[in-house]
């Protein structure tokens, strides 16, 4: 099965830099990579997701790159603010009528 | 519209009592999931239910687990024999068909005295 992983658990910026969060996958035949935000003692949310037809995609200040051929995505946050302070969960699936795998999560602080 | 909706929010018990866990998906979501995550920790994958076909249990940690859906909408995930390492906060989630976005609802927070 699918195996995610994230690295590193924690990362620490200041107000104003960029963050790169950086997720690696198993199955050559996922995807589909959504990342979620997790703000303390609140539910996931779906912040941005990105399919293997396409390398980056962005929204305002987060984008999110994929690289297959190396099967790993990255979040790219600029601009942090210190709001962006969450736990960030990566996924990755096949696509329909698969299982989504999440990763462990990574706690992200932005520093004022 | 309406997102994914938990009861309760918070529910007490004591160490052996049952307990009922329900979630409410989005309205026309084929697809539900239920997590675990303890304080702290990532989102461990407990069950799924997609469309009709038999529920995949392959994460519920015991035979004290179970989980229903009845009329392919609502789930209630159920908790016999309540321990204290039950304790964390039970997500569940809904998809339009498996395998894609979900969306979560804002949890059950299980504290087992």
């Amino acid at each position: 099965g699918e195996n995610v992983e994230q690295h590193p658990s924690t990362l620490s910026v200041q107000e104003g830099d960029s963050a790169v969060i950086k997720c690696t996958y198993s199955d050559s035949a996922s995807n589909y990579f959504p990342w979620y935000k997790q703000e303390l003692g609140k539910r996931p949310q779906l912040i941005i997701d990105i399919r293997s037809n396409v390398g980056e995609k962005k929204d305002q200040r987060i984008a999110v790159t994929l690289n297959k051929t190396a099967k790993h995505f990255s979040l790219h946050i600029t601009e942090t603010q210190p709001e962006d302070s969450a736990v960030y969960f990566c996924a990755a699936s096949p696509g329909a009528n698969s299982k989504l795998t999440f990763g462990k999560g990574i706690t992200l602080s932005v520093r004022p | 519209g309406a997102g994914v909706s938990q009861s309760p929010s918070n529910k007490v018990t004591e160490k052996g009592k049952d307990v009922e866990l329900r979630c409410d998906p989005i309205s026309g979501h084929t697809a539900l999931y239920w997590y675990r995550q303890s304080l702290g920790q990532g989102l461990e994958f407990l069950i799924y239910f997609q469309g009709n076909s038999a529920p995949d249990k392959s994460g519920l940690p015991s035979d004290r687990f179970s989980a229903e859906r009845t009329g392919g909408s609502v789930s209630t995930l159920t908790i016999q024999r309540t321990q204290q390492e039950d304790s964390a906060v039970y997500l569940c989630a809904s998809s339009l068909i498996f395998g894609d976005t979900q969306y979560f609802g804002p949890g059950t927070r299980l504290t087992v005295l």
